[in-house]
């Protein structure tokens, strides 16, 4: 089955770029079936949906976070990837990525990677 | 946007028995509402999508109910495996997707 496995720096500083990849295994991000997205939880906290990219490039964000967000995706390496940028303590969470499907009223997710914990911190 | 609330946010249940979670929406979310569980450590698992309908692999006496804006997520007996923490998640307006704030499950 699908299996979706984050990476990436784990201390960020201040005010620089946070930047994750997620790598799918077990089948192609190159389908009209599902989004690709990221999600993230800051500590003993709940979870935030950052947003998402399909196939083609097209992507959503959560308005909260729009202007610091970019999600992008190749499909040659089948994997997507995350940048946030001017990052500060409030940033500090474990970061996960996550499919949804594409079709309307099927928008739950399901599988989720791992996680990983990223910190803001000089 | 919408806006999820779990009650209670801690509740404590003795192994065997019954364990009833809700979920309110700020608005209707119609049956575009799903329930995961997290263990300390990991990753959310989807248990039930379309407010009802468990997801492959979930035990029976995991069974959701509701539409609208209330949801309940009820665990028949519960198992030393099902003490976590529980969210809901509607995705019928968006963006942005939405979750509560969860439901810490606990052994009494």
């Amino acid at each position: 089955q699908v299996q979706l496995q984050e990476s990436g720096p784990g201390v960020v500083k201040p005010s620089e770029t946070l930047s994750l990849t997620c790598t799918v295994s077990g089948g192609s991000i190159n389908s009209f079936s599902y989004y690709w997205g990221w999600i993230r939880q800051p500590p003993g906290k709940g979870l935030e949906w950052i947003g998402d990219i399909y196939y083609n490039g097209g992507t959503s964000y959560n308005p909260s976070l729009k202007s610091r967000v970019t999600i992008s995706v190749d499909t040659s390496k089948n994997h997507f990837s995350l940048q946030l940028t001017s990052v500060t303590a409030a940033d500090t969470a474990v970061y996960y990525c996550a499919r949804r499907s594409s079709a309307v009223d099927y928008n739950w997710f399901d599988p989720w990677g791992q996680g990983t914990l990223v910190s803001v911190s000089s | 946007e919408i806006v999820l609330t779990q009650s209670p946010a801690t509740l404590s249940v003795s192994p065997g028995e019954r364990a009833t979670l809700s979920c309110r929406a700020s608005q209707s979310v119609s049956s575009n509402l799903a329930w995961y569980q997290q263990k300390l450590g990991q990753a959310p698992r989807l248990l039930i999508s379309g407010a009802s309908t468990r997801a492959t692999g979930i035990p029976a006496r995991f069974s959701g109910t509701g539409s609208g804006t209330e949801f309940t997520l009820t665990i028949s007996s519960l198992q030393s495996e099902d003490f976590a923490v529980y969210y809901c998640q509607q995705y019928d307006y968006w963006p942005p997707y939405t979750f509560g704030q969860g439901t810490k499950l606990q052994i009494k």
